[in-house]
């Protein structure tokens, strides 16, 4: 089956810094990929579609500047949090579809992000 | 973005009770995918449905798409303590982005 991979599972990070979170489709090649964030007991919110080889598109509210996405290639998309602050600490999650079909999404196992 | 409301937001079931989690949304939906996500785990795809009226089974998981294609529910029979985690449906938005329902977290009490 479709196998979706994150790194890192999870990272702390001072404020200010900035950390950057790879997701990667292992045996299929992913036009489109999304990001999502998850807060405690909450649901998925989509943050921004991700589309190889062209701009991301970023939900109303999400910050462009602080979560730079980029997705150089058919397998790779990166979000960058930038200026990381202890507000931003949350779990960020990616999902990939094969071929960018309306289909079902395989989502990566996540990356849970604490800034101190 | 799409509004996708999704009810209860709790169920507590003791093991072989039955259980059933509401999806509504304002507008037709073309489909609608259900999710489960166990405790500390990613989101799994479990089913699409597309027709209005649609139903399709699972083993012990019925899955209806309403006519109007607004509303759609995931039925467990039995439940076992393996059915324990949060189940999500997921409606369409423009772009192949799916926007995910708040959730409903099941606990099976053995």
């Amino acid at each position: 089956g479709a196998v979706v991979s994150q790194h890192p599972s999870w990272v702390i990070c001072k404020s200010g810094t900035s950390v950057k979170i790879e997701c990667r489709s292992l045996d299929f090649q992913a036009t489109t990929m999304f990001w999502y964030r998850q807060f405690p007991k909450q649901s998925l919110m989509l943050m921004a579609t991700s589309n190889e080889g062209s701009k991301a598109t970023y939900e109303q509210g999400v910050e462009k500047d602080k979560f730079l996405i980029n997705h150089a290639s058919l397998t790779l998309s990166t979000l960058t949090v930038t200026s990381a602050h202890p507000e931003d600490s949350s779990f960020y999650i990616c999902s990939a579809q094969d071929g960018g079909r309306r289909e079902e999404q395989y989502f990566g196992p996540g990356t849970r992000l604490t800034v101190t | 973005g799409q509004q996708v409301m999704q009810i209860p937001q709790y169920q507590h079931v003791q093991e072989g009770e039955d259980f059933t989690t509401y999806c509504n949304s304002s507008t037709t939906l073309s489909n609608i995918q259900w999710y489960k996500q166990r405790p500390g785990g990613h989101p799994v795809f479990l089913i699409q449905l597309v027709k209005s009226g649609e139903v399709k089974k699972q083993k012990r998981l019925t899955f209806q798409f309403g006519e109007a294609k607004k509303n759609s529910s995931l039925h467990i029979t039995a439940t076992q303590t393996t059915d324990v985690g949060t189940y999500f449906c997921a409606g369409p938005g423009n772009f192949n982005k799916f926007y995910f329902g708040s959730g409903t977290k099941l606990n099976v009490k053995p």
